[in-house]
């Protein structure tokens, strides 16, 4: 099955820095990578994804790339504020079947003022 | 975008017990619905996968006898911990997606259920 691995599992920025969180999936299959953020004891909330289709992705502030060649896909967060911080995963699935997410294991965020 | 409401958000249980957790999507019909698992300072584990009117898929170490999934409409999912232990203690959230399975879609997350088993 999808295994995804996510690093770094903690990362320490001053407000205004640039954030990169970059994660590697297994399964050659996955096509859609969506990124989560979520703060302590709520719920997982989508910031952005991508699909297989597409190499880059951006939303404001934030950004996401896709290699498929290598399997991995990133996510950048530019001018950085203290309310980015947040523990933030990333997924990935396939298109077939249950199309269910399989998780990286996340990666704290703090953003410092 | 689309509501998850997940109920209830906070649950004490005696050990022995069971709990049963709800998950409803409020403005679309969710075809599959997620179960996850996540400790603290953890990532989400899939628990099972659930289709409306068919038996849920679990994963891979889940016990399906534990932890009983009930997908009786394409708005609501159950999870029903039975004989509830305090290594079961942990928070729960659920997860829908709805449209056209053709396509891969959004998934939106209830806000979680933490459960402590005294």
């Amino acid at each position: 099955g999808e295994n995804v691995e996510q690093h770094p599992s903690t990362l320490s920025v001053q407000e205004g820095d640039s954030a990169v969180i970059k994660c590697t999936y297994s399964d050659s299959a996955s096509n859609y990578f969506p990124w989560y953020k979520q703060e302590l004891g709520k719920r997982p909330q989508l910031i952005i994804d991508i699909r297989s289709n597409v190499g880059e992705k951006k939303d404001q502030r934030i950004a996401v790339t896709l290699n498929k060649t290598a399997k991995h896909f990133s996510l950048h967060i530019t001018e950085t504020q203290p309310e980015d911080s947040a523990v933030y995963f990333c997924a990935a699935s396939r298109d077939t079947g249950f199309q269910k997410l399989v998780f990286g294991t996340g990666t704290r965020l703090l953003v410092s003022p | 975008g689309a509501v998850v409401s997940q109920h209830p958000s906070r649950v004490i249980c005696k050990s022995g017990t069971s709990v049963k957790i709800e998950c409803r999507s409020l403005d679309f019909q969710a075809t599959t619905m997620f179960w996850y698992r996540q400790f603290p300072k953890q990532s989400l584990m899939l628990m099972a996968t659930s289709n409306e009117g068919s038996k849920a898929t679990y994963e891979q170490g889940v016990e399906k006898d534990k932890f009983l999934i009930n997908h009786a409409s394409l708005t609501l999912s159950t999870l029903t911990v039975t004989s509830a232990h305090p290594e079961d203690s942990s928070f729960y959230i659920c997860s829908a997606k709805g449209g056209d399975r053709a396509r891969n879609t959004e998934a939106f997350f209830g806000q979680g259920t933490r459960l402590t088993v005294v």
